[in-house]
Formats: structure tokens, C-alpha cells, sequence
């Protein structure tokens, strides 16, 4: 079946751009997870949606880091006024519900901010 | 931050079994140990879980200490496709978010 897609799978920009980045869960997975991974750094964690709601934002880096959920299914984390510091991949995951413990991620997407 | 100590690269020979250790000293009763793996320029890839008996799948074995202090993860016959970063991962049940760490790049070689 169809595992978690993400779009784009690279994108350049530059500096003081806004960016959208999209995740498709899995079908029928209520949770949604954003990771960023940068150059020579571990994964961490940004956000998670339950359904359409964010119980928890607390990685989100700053206040130029949103992302939204419509219809207990897509998601987009938008950056505003990028920064090259934002370089990274971005991966998102999906499970189940919040509380299977199995997170399936994507192949994430690959930004670069000029 | 990360709750567990792994060290940063390990080899193995193609065919023959590979042990991951990973030290988590602090865990607590609720927490799980989860091990991913990652893929050179793909995202994790979930491997197994257990809270204090030793687990096996189709991947590998998971084997977790009497004091759950520390474990091993046990990829019985290695192969060059293993060849990744892997991450152990100690999380409530509940606990949604995955804090990894360094993680182990093992290195699987003919």
C-alpha cells in the first residue's frame, strides 16, 4: 500500500522566502508527526497532530515555523521568512492513533535557503 | 534530550550477527525501548519495541536487561542492506514524540 508521501522532495530558496512543505499520511493514520534533520544532526521533533488538532508545538523553533492539518489528513508546515539556518530535511510521519507505538515516516524533503 | 548512550559506529561482517547495545541508566517503569533505523537519504524506518521482556520479529531481536538499564538490539544474520544509522529510543507507551539521539552507524562489510 501507500506509505507517507511528502512534496516536494527538494527545494531551493532564498533567504527571506516563505516556504510550504506537504505531507500525506498514510490512509486512515489519525496522527502526524514533523521532524527536521539537520546537516550532521539528529532528528527532532517539531509538531504532532491528533486529528485536525496540535497538542503539542513545542518544537516548533520559532515563531516563523507554522503547520496546519485539514481534514484529519494533509499537512503543511509553512516557514516564513526563511533563514539559512532553516536548511534541513523535513520528515514527516504518520501512525495509527497517538498511541501506536509504530510511526511510519516519509522520505522527507530537502530544503535549502540561500 | 536523548535518554540513551550508543556507540557511534560498530562493523559487522556481511552474514554474521550484529549487537547493537544502548545504555538508558535513567528509563523509568512506563517507558518503552524503541529501535529505528535510518537508511542513507531515506526516513526511519521503525525495527522493534519491548518495556522489559525480549521481543523478536521479522527484523531482529530485542533483548532487555533484568533492570532494563541497558539492551541490545540483535540483527541475527547482517547483511549489506543493514547497513544504516540506527537509533534506540526510550519513550512512554503513550508518549508520541520520538527523542533520538546520535544513534549507532553500523557498517556491514563482505
Amino acid at each position: 500500500g501507500a506509505g507517507v508521501s511528502q512534496s516536494p522532495s527538494n527545494k531551493v530558496t532564498e533567504k527571506g522566502k516563505d516556504v510550504e512543505l506537504r505531507c500525506d499520511p498514510i490512509s486512515g493514520h489519525t496522527a502526524l508527526y514533523w521532524y527536521r534533520q539537520s546537516l550532521g544532526q539528529g532528528l527532532e521533533f517539531l509538531i504532532y497532530f491528533q486529528g485536525n488538532s496540535a497538542p503539542d508545538k513545542s518544537g516548533l523553533p520559532s515563531d516563523r515555523f507554522s503547520a496546519e492539518r485539514t481534514g484529519g489528513s494533509v499537512s503543511t508546515l509553512t516557514i516564513q521568512r526563511t533563514q539559512q539556518e532553516d536548511s534541513a530535511v523535513y520528515l514527516c510521519a504518520s501512525s495509527l492513533r497517538v498511541d501506536q507505538e509504530t510511526q511510519y515516516f516519509g522520505p522527507g524533503t530537502r530544503l535549502l535557503v540561500l | 534530550d536523548a535518554k540513551t548512550t550508543q556507540p557511534p559506529s560498530m562493523d559487522c561482517a556481511e552474514g554474521r550477527a550484529a549487537n547493537l547495545p544502548c545504555n538508558h541508566s535513567t528509563i523509568s517503569g512506563n517507558e518503552y525501548v524503541y529501535w529505528y533505523r535510518q537508511i542513507h537519504s531515506q526516513g526511519p524506518q521503525y525495527i522493534i519495541h519491548g518495556l522489559k521482556n525480549n521481543e523478536t520479529n521479522e527484523m531482529a531481536s530485542l533483548i532487555i536487561t533484568e533492570d532494563r538499564k541497558s539492551s541490545t538490539l540483535i540483527l541475527p544474520h547482517a547483511t549489506l542492506r543493514d547497513t544504516a544509522v540506527y537509533y534506540c529510543i526510550v519513550s512512554p507507551r503513550y508518549g508520541n514524540k520520538l527523542v533520538f539521539g546520535a544513534g549507532t552507524i553500523l557498517r556491514v562489510k563482505s
